[in-house]
């Protein structure tokens, strides 16, 4: 099967700060998606993106799916930007990386 | 609307209870899933139901059982749990029967813990 790999396993920041997270996959995906879990557990989606560039405000992602790998920016980053980050990919079943953790400090 | 909804937020069971853990979508999504997440690791497929039969049983022990009633809903019925099972169960739908090359959603969990 597949294998999802993230990095960095955990970030600091400083309010204001920029970043750029990481996901390589081992083979062919259909589908890359990238997630931040708040404190609460909830998942929530940032990108459907299995390959191209998307913006969302102050984040954007890139998918390289020839390169087999993502990449997740985070601009002018905020403390409410805290939480895990992850990336999951699918070709028959999906499969989570094991994420980034990210700290957002005043 | 991409809204998936679980009950209950929050779940204590001893380890001869019987409980099930509901998740419910109105998108249309053809796909629903199960996943477990311990704490500081990433979700873990348990079930994949695809046009309301179940596709996928990642090897889940028999105490975990699925039920997809209606193409809205989707039941994980537990019984005679262990406390290693204690986790936060995460439901996700999609849209396309094809489940693996579709956006999922997810609810926001329900935090079981089995004494």
């Amino acid at each position: 099967g597949i294998q999802v790999e993230q990095s960095p396993p955990d970030l600091i920041l400083q309010e204001g700060a920029n970043s750029t997270l990481r996901c390589n996959f081992s083979d062919s995906v259909n589908n890359l998606q990238w997630f931040h879990q708040n404190p609460w557990g909830q998942l929530i989606n940032l990108f459907y993106i299995p390959s191209g560039t998307k913006q969302n405000g102050r984040l954007s992602a890139t998918t390289v799916a020839t390169e087999r790998y993502s990449l997740l920016y985070i601009s002018s980053s905020q403390t409410t930007d805290s939480g895990v980050y992850f990336c999951a990919a699918s070709y028959d079943k999906v499969i989570f990386g094991p994420g980034t953790s990210l700290s957002v400090i005043p | 609307d991409t809204e998936v909804t679980q009950t209950p937020k929050h779940l204590v069971m001893g380890m001869t209870n019987k409980k099930s853990l509901k998740c419910e979508q109105h998108m249309g999504h053809r796909a629903m899933y199960w996943y477990k997440q311990k704490a500081k690791k990433p979700p873990e497929l348990m079930f994949v139901y695809s046009y309301e039969k179940l596709s996928i049983n990642e090897s889940v022990p028999s105490r975990f059982s699925p039920e997809c009633p209606n193409s809205s809903l989707l039941n994980l019925h537990l019984h005679a749990l262990q406390p290693e099972d204690s986790a936060l169960y995460l439901c996700a739908s999609s849209q396309g029967g094809d489940w693996g090359t579709t956006e999922q959603f997810f609810g926001p969990g329900t935090r079981l813990t089995v004494l």
